[in-house]
């Protein structure tokens, strides 16, 4: 069973709309959570890194909130634009090892005009 | 300006012919490391480096190898490809090697073809 589930697994939203995806994970304990955007076909980039102790952390139009104790982070996207189609992965680096990472399958967001 | 990059960007090969991927990062970073990607899979990680001669095995380092003699550089090798190798293939390096603002960042990809 993969350590960090996310949800949904693809979304489309309509240009302008908000929309929020979903984290879970069960790695514990835990050095840092990271959001990653990734075009098609390219490497991810980097949005969001929060350690356990951060609730929020902002990033332009990209809000990412964690909850510790539930083990859930989200990613909210604020009025959205044809340029945020892209799959957004959800990684939680091991706090015991630093040097490994767990990434999620992604959610693939595609925003129609 | 500051990037990771992996040469080839694109190859095909065949079963058993050993090749190598090269990365390289102009960052001066401690950590590198070496995911594959596949279709519903997500990313999962083959090899990372904590430092020079430094390595450690990822989630899935059957059938790779790989080497860090200098700081900038971290090769995957494969050493007999194999069809299930069949992938993308990502490098990412970051500094510090623990902390909070540890940015990774990725290399733009080799999709690997072995036949």
């Amino acid at each position: 069973k993969n350590q960090v589930e996310q949800s949904p697994q693809s979304l489309i939203i309509l240009e302008g709309k908000n929309c929020t995806l979903q984290c879970n994970y069960t790695v514990s304990p835990f050095s840092n959570l990271r959001w990653y955007k990734q075009d098609t076909g390219r490497g991810p980039v980097s949005l969001t890194i929060m350690t356990f102790s951060e609730n929020t952390k902002s990033n332009g139009r990209y809000t990412a909130t964690l909850d510790a104790d539930t083990k859930q982070s989200s990613l909210h996207i604020t009025a959205s634009q044809l340029s945020d189609s892209a799959s957004y992965i959800c990684v939680v680096s091991h706090n015991t090892n630093a040097g490994k990472s767990t990434f999620g399958d992604g959610t693939t967001l595609t925003v129609k005009p | 300006e500051a990037q990771v990059t992996q040469n080839p960007r694109y190859l095909i090969t065949v079963t058993g012919k050993k090749l190598t991927v090269t990365c390289s990062q102009n960052m001066n970073h401690e950590y590198m490391s070496w995911y594959r990607q596949d279709p519903g899979l997500g990313l999962r990680q083959i090899y990372y480096s904590m430092n020079v001669e430094v390595t450690d095995k990822g989630d899935v380092p059957e059938g790779y190898k790989v080497s860090r003699k200098e700081k900038r550089n971290f090769p995957l090798i494969l050493e007999s490809p194999s069809p299930n190798q069949t992938s993308l293939y990502f490098c990412a390096s970051r500094i510090p090697a623990t902390g909070v603002d540890n940015e990774q960042f990725f290399g733009p990809g080799t999709r690997l073809t072995v036949l």
